[in-house]
């Protein structure tokens, strides 16, 4: 069965470093998502893309984030200079039709 | 404001007791989907209803589509410790290409 995966699993990283989470979708998948949930809180929205664009964005998803789809498979999402409050899963969806598939999710943790 | 409201927002009962839990909103959708979601994992597809009164089981699990198509319900009949969980309900935004979710209802079934 078509799955959405994520790497890593988990990541470490020190306050102000850069961080870059990858997604694969499902592939004949159109819509793309990430959510960041912070530990025993709900699922945030943070960006949604298609068509090869940024079709809408969260007060969440400023200047230090940013998404691509480099090679038509992967779909990334960079942090440019971490803070501890991001310390969070990010999930990554897919949706082709009325449903979306999440991912198993990455957990940040910044120090 | 939330498009989608859920209630209750935490529930704990024993196992074996029957419950519902509620998804409400004062949109109308196309269709509207339910996920669970454990600790440290991906938000689960459950289902997704589609026409207004709408019915779905899935086991000891009943999803009904409000026939307004603005509310859905969740009920669990002998509720089971494996139950437990975030129960979320979500919805493609009236901007059809956003997919929002509801806070969420936490569920813990204590054996």
């Amino acid at each position: 069965e078509p799955e959405v995966t994520q790497t890593p699993s988990h990541q470490v990283t020190q306050m102000g470093q850069e961080v870059i989470l990858r997604c694969v979708p499902i592939s004949n998948h159109l819509y793309f998502y990430w959510y960041r949930q912070i530990l025993g809180q709900k699922v945030e929205f943070l960006v949604s893309f298609y068509n090869n664009e940024i079709s809408e964005k969260s007060e969440i998803f400023d200047d230090q984030f940013s998404v691509e789809r480099p090679d038509g498979s992967n779909f990334t999402l960079k942090i440019r200079s971490t803070k501890l409050e991001d310390s969070a899963m990010y999930f990554c969806a897919s949706r082709g039709g009325p449903e979306a598939f999440f991912g198993q999710g990455t957990r940040l943790t910044v120090v | 404001t939330q498009l989608l409201e859920q209630s209750p927002q935490f529930l704990s009962i024993q196992e074996g007791e029957n419950l519902t839990v509620y998804c409400n909103s004062s949109s109308v959708f196309s269709s509207l989907q339910w996920y669970r979601q454990e600790p440290g994992e991906g938000p689960v597809l459950l289902v997704t209803v589609v026409t207004g009164g709408e019915v779905k089981k899935l086991k000891r699990l009943t999803f009904q589509f409000g026939d307004a198509r603005k509310d859905s319900s969740l009920h669990i009949t002998a509720a089971q410790p494996g139950d437990t969980g975030l129960y979320l309900c979500a919805v493609i935004n009236n901007y059809g290409q956003n997919f929002v979710f509801g806070p969420g209802t936490r569920l813990s079934v204590l054996p």
